[in-house]
Protein backbone atom coordinates (compact mmCIF):
# COMPACT_ATOMS: atom_id res chain seq x y z
CA UNK A 1 0.00 0.00 0.00
CA UNK A 2 2.22 3.24 -1.15
CA UNK A 3 -0.37 5.64 -0.56
CA UNK A 4 -0.26 8.97 -2.54
CA UNK A 5 2.62 9.07 -4.61
CA UNK A 6 3.89 11.83 -6.75
CA UNK A 7 6.35 12.20 -9.67
CA UNK A 8 8.59 12.91 -10.41
CA UNK A 9 10.57 14.51 -6.90
CA UNK A 10 12.72 16.86 -8.30
CA UNK A 11 12.82 19.14 -11.68
CA UNK A 12 14.17 22.41 -12.85
CA UNK A 13 12.39 24.08 -16.21
CA UNK A 14 13.60 26.61 -18.22
CA UNK A 15 11.04 29.38 -18.90
CA UNK A 16 8.16 28.32 -21.24
CA UNK A 17 8.76 24.98 -21.18
CA UNK A 18 6.04 22.56 -20.18
CA UNK A 19 5.54 19.45 -17.80
CA UNK A 20 3.22 17.42 -16.39
CA UNK A 21 3.46 16.40 -12.55
CA UNK A 22 1.54 12.86 -11.80
CA UNK A 23 -0.42 12.02 -8.91
CA UNK A 24 -1.41 8.79 -7.95
CA UNK A 25 -3.15 7.08 -5.36
CA UNK A 26 -4.17 3.30 -4.55
CA UNK A 27 -6.80 3.82 -1.70
CA UNK A 28 -9.82 4.24 -3.83
CA UNK A 29 -10.02 7.79 -2.54
CA UNK A 30 -12.96 10.08 -4.43
CA UNK A 31 -11.44 13.73 -3.68
CA UNK A 32 -8.07 14.89 -4.96
CA UNK A 33 -5.90 17.95 -4.47
CA UNK A 34 -3.46 20.12 -5.96
CA UNK A 35 -1.41 22.31 -3.46
CA UNK A 36 1.76 24.66 -4.22
CA UNK A 37 3.51 25.12 -0.40
CA UNK A 38 5.80 28.29 -0.88
CA UNK A 39 7.80 29.96 2.24
CA UNK A 40 5.44 32.49 3.90
CA UNK A 41 2.93 31.63 1.99
CA UNK A 42 1.47 28.01 3.30
CA UNK A 43 -0.20 25.64 1.17
CA UNK A 44 -2.46 27.17 -1.80
CA UNK A 45 -4.80 24.94 -3.31
CA UNK A 46 -4.31 25.31 -7.43
CA UNK A 47 -6.87 22.72 -8.37
CA UNK A 48 -9.18 20.01 -7.25
CA UNK A 49 -11.47 16.88 -7.97
CA UNK A 50 -14.58 15.24 -6.56
CA UNK A 51 -14.47 12.46 -8.48
CA UNK A 52 -13.21 10.69 -11.95
CA UNK A 53 -13.89 12.75 -15.18
CA UNK A 54 -14.38 15.86 -12.75
CA UNK A 55 -11.99 18.98 -12.01
CA UNK A 56 -12.69 22.41 -9.81
CA UNK A 57 -10.36 25.87 -9.68
CA UNK A 58 -9.10 26.08 -6.45
CA UNK A 59 -7.14 29.42 -5.08
CA UNK A 60 -4.85 29.57 -7.50
CA UNK A 61 -5.61 28.00 -10.69
CA UNK A 62 -3.90 30.59 -13.33
CA UNK A 63 -0.92 28.72 -15.37
CA UNK A 64 -2.09 25.18 -14.54
CA UNK A 65 -4.15 22.45 -15.79
CA UNK A 66 -5.67 19.47 -14.71
CA UNK A 67 -6.92 15.72 -15.40
CA UNK A 68 -8.44 13.27 -13.75
CA UNK A 69 -9.22 10.43 -16.13
CA UNK A 70 -8.95 7.59 -13.84
CA UNK A 71 -9.77 7.77 -10.19
CA UNK A 72 -6.58 6.56 -9.28
CA UNK A 73 -4.78 9.04 -11.01
CA UNK A 74 -4.39 13.31 -11.06
CA UNK A 75 -2.21 15.29 -13.22
CA UNK A 76 -1.25 18.93 -12.80
CA UNK A 77 0.05 20.23 -16.39
CA UNK A 78 1.78 23.45 -16.80
CA UNK A 79 1.81 24.18 -20.20
CA UNK A 80 4.36 27.48 -20.14
CA UNK A 81 6.20 27.49 -16.83
CA UNK A 82 7.52 31.05 -15.79
CA UNK A 83 9.78 31.72 -12.75
CA UNK A 84 6.83 32.37 -10.44
CA UNK A 85 5.59 28.56 -10.58
CA UNK A 86 9.47 27.51 -8.68
CA UNK A 87 7.47 25.90 -5.46
CA UNK A 88 6.87 23.29 -4.09
CA UNK A 89 3.71 20.98 -5.22
CA UNK A 90 1.85 18.38 -3.23
CA UNK A 91 -0.77 16.16 -4.20
CA UNK A 92 -3.09 14.54 -1.42
CA UNK A 93 -6.46 12.84 -1.24
CA UNK A 94 -8.97 11.46 0.29
CA UNK A 95 -12.12 9.61 0.90
CA UNK A 96 -15.62 11.14 -0.04
CA UNK A 97 -16.28 12.60 3.33
CA UNK A 98 -15.82 15.88 5.11
CA UNK A 99 -14.36 13.71 7.93
CA UNK A 100 -12.15 12.50 6.68
CA UNK A 101 -8.02 13.48 6.33
CA UNK A 102 -6.28 14.08 3.87
CA UNK A 103 -3.39 11.84 2.58
CA UNK A 104 -0.52 13.60 1.05
CA UNK A 105 2.72 12.75 -1.22
CA UNK A 106 5.62 13.48 -0.37
CA UNK A 107 5.90 16.87 -3.01
CA UNK A 108 7.79 17.93 -6.28
CA UNK A 109 10.36 20.08 -6.02
CA UNK A 110 9.99 22.29 -9.32
CA UNK A 111 12.76 25.39 -10.06
CA UNK A 112 12.09 27.66 -13.11
CA UNK A 113 15.08 29.38 -14.15
CA UNK B 1 -7.21 32.27 1.36
CA UNK B 2 -5.92 31.42 4.69
CA UNK B 3 -8.53 31.12 7.41
CA UNK B 4 -6.90 29.06 10.13
CA UNK B 5 -4.02 31.16 11.81
CA UNK B 6 -1.76 29.74 13.89
CA UNK B 7 0.16 31.22 16.80
CA UNK B 8 2.97 31.06 17.99
CA UNK B 9 5.08 31.15 14.36
CA UNK B 10 7.98 29.94 15.90
CA UNK B 11 8.52 27.86 18.94
CA UNK B 12 12.15 26.26 20.45
CA UNK B 13 11.99 24.05 23.51
CA UNK B 14 13.60 21.84 25.28
CA UNK B 15 13.79 18.10 25.29
CA UNK B 16 10.76 16.64 27.72
CA UNK B 17 8.84 20.11 27.81
CA UNK B 18 5.53 20.82 26.59
CA UNK B 19 4.64 22.58 23.33
CA UNK B 20 1.62 24.28 22.86
CA UNK B 21 0.39 25.79 19.38
CA UNK B 22 -2.93 27.89 18.89
CA UNK B 23 -5.19 27.74 16.03
CA UNK B 24 -7.53 30.44 15.49
CA UNK B 25 -10.23 31.03 12.33
CA UNK B 26 -12.68 32.99 11.07
CA UNK B 27 -16.31 31.01 9.99
CA UNK B 28 -18.19 27.92 11.24
CA UNK B 29 -16.88 24.53 10.71
CA UNK B 30 -17.60 20.77 10.42
CA UNK B 31 -14.06 19.73 11.71
CA UNK B 32 -10.30 21.43 12.48
CA UNK B 33 -7.55 18.80 11.67
CA UNK B 34 -4.18 19.42 12.97
CA UNK B 35 -1.15 18.30 10.35
CA UNK B 36 2.78 17.22 10.85
CA UNK B 37 5.06 18.41 8.10
CA UNK B 38 8.68 16.93 8.89
CA UNK B 39 11.84 18.60 6.63
CA UNK B 40 11.13 18.13 2.82
CA UNK B 41 8.10 15.80 3.40
CA UNK B 42 4.83 16.01 2.96
CA UNK B 43 2.20 16.70 5.39
CA UNK B 44 0.78 13.85 7.53
CA UNK B 45 -2.48 14.43 9.31
CA UNK B 46 -2.36 13.94 13.15
CA UNK B 47 -5.89 14.92 14.47
CA UNK B 48 -9.17 15.34 13.51
CA UNK B 49 -11.42 16.65 16.05
CA UNK B 50 -15.20 17.17 15.41
CA UNK B 51 -17.49 20.96 15.96
CA UNK B 52 -18.98 19.01 18.59
CA UNK B 53 -16.13 18.15 20.57
CA UNK B 54 -14.17 19.92 22.79
CA UNK B 55 -11.53 18.45 23.52
CA UNK B 56 -9.64 15.11 21.77
CA UNK B 57 -6.38 12.91 23.21
CA UNK B 58 -3.64 10.58 20.89
CA UNK B 59 -0.92 9.60 22.41
CA UNK B 60 0.83 12.48 23.36
CA UNK B 61 -1.03 15.03 21.76
CA UNK B 62 -4.01 16.93 23.03
CA UNK B 63 -6.07 18.89 21.27
CA UNK B 64 -9.00 21.50 22.30
CA UNK B 65 -11.54 22.79 20.16
CA UNK B 66 -13.54 26.30 21.45
CA UNK B 67 -16.30 27.05 18.54
CA UNK B 68 -17.43 30.45 20.71
CA UNK B 69 -14.30 31.47 20.31
CA UNK B 70 -12.96 30.08 17.15
CA UNK B 71 -10.25 28.56 18.36
CA UNK B 72 -8.11 25.42 18.75
CA UNK B 73 -5.14 24.25 20.69
CA UNK B 74 -2.65 21.55 19.80
CA UNK B 75 -0.47 20.43 23.24
CA UNK B 76 2.41 18.02 22.39
CA UNK B 77 3.54 16.57 26.16
CA UNK B 78 6.67 15.49 27.23
CA UNK B 79 8.94 16.69 23.82
CA UNK B 80 11.32 14.44 21.72
CA UNK B 81 14.02 15.65 19.28
CA UNK B 82 11.72 13.74 16.90
CA UNK B 83 8.77 16.10 16.99
CA UNK B 84 10.56 19.08 15.47
CA UNK B 85 8.68 19.94 12.37
CA UNK B 86 6.18 22.48 11.45
CA UNK B 87 2.32 21.90 11.94
CA UNK B 88 -0.38 23.32 10.43
CA UNK B 89 -4.05 22.77 11.58
CA UNK B 90 -7.05 23.12 8.74
CA UNK B 91 -10.51 23.72 9.07
CA UNK B 92 -13.24 22.03 6.83
CA UNK B 93 -16.83 23.81 6.33
CA UNK B 94 -17.97 20.39 5.38
CA UNK B 95 -20.13 21.59 2.30
CA UNK B 96 -16.98 22.86 -0.28
CA UNK B 97 -14.83 19.90 -0.06
CA UNK B 98 -11.59 22.10 0.84
CA UNK B 99 -9.60 22.15 3.94
CA UNK B 100 -8.84 26.08 4.62
CA UNK B 101 -4.93 26.03 5.98
CA UNK B 102 -3.05 28.26 8.48
CA UNK B 103 0.74 29.07 8.08
CA UNK B 104 1.83 27.01 10.55
CA UNK B 105 3.70 26.49 13.84
CA UNK B 106 7.59 25.98 13.61
CA UNK B 107 8.45 23.66 16.68
CA UNK B 108 12.42 23.34 17.48
CA UNK B 109 12.89 20.19 20.05
CA UNK B 110 16.63 20.88 21.16
CA UNK B 111 17.91 17.91 22.95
Amino acid sequence: NAGVTQTPKFRVLKTGQSMTLLCAQDMNHEYMYWYRQDPGMGLRLIHYSVGEGTTAKGEVPDGYNVSRLKKQNFLLGLESAAPSQTSVYFCASRLMSYNSPLHFGNGTRLTVT
Amino acid sequence: SQQGEEDPQALSIQEGENATMNCSYKTSINNLQWYRQNSGRGLVHLILIRSNEREKHSGRLRVTLDTSKKSSSLLITASRAADTASYFCATDEGNNRKLIWGLGTSLAVNP
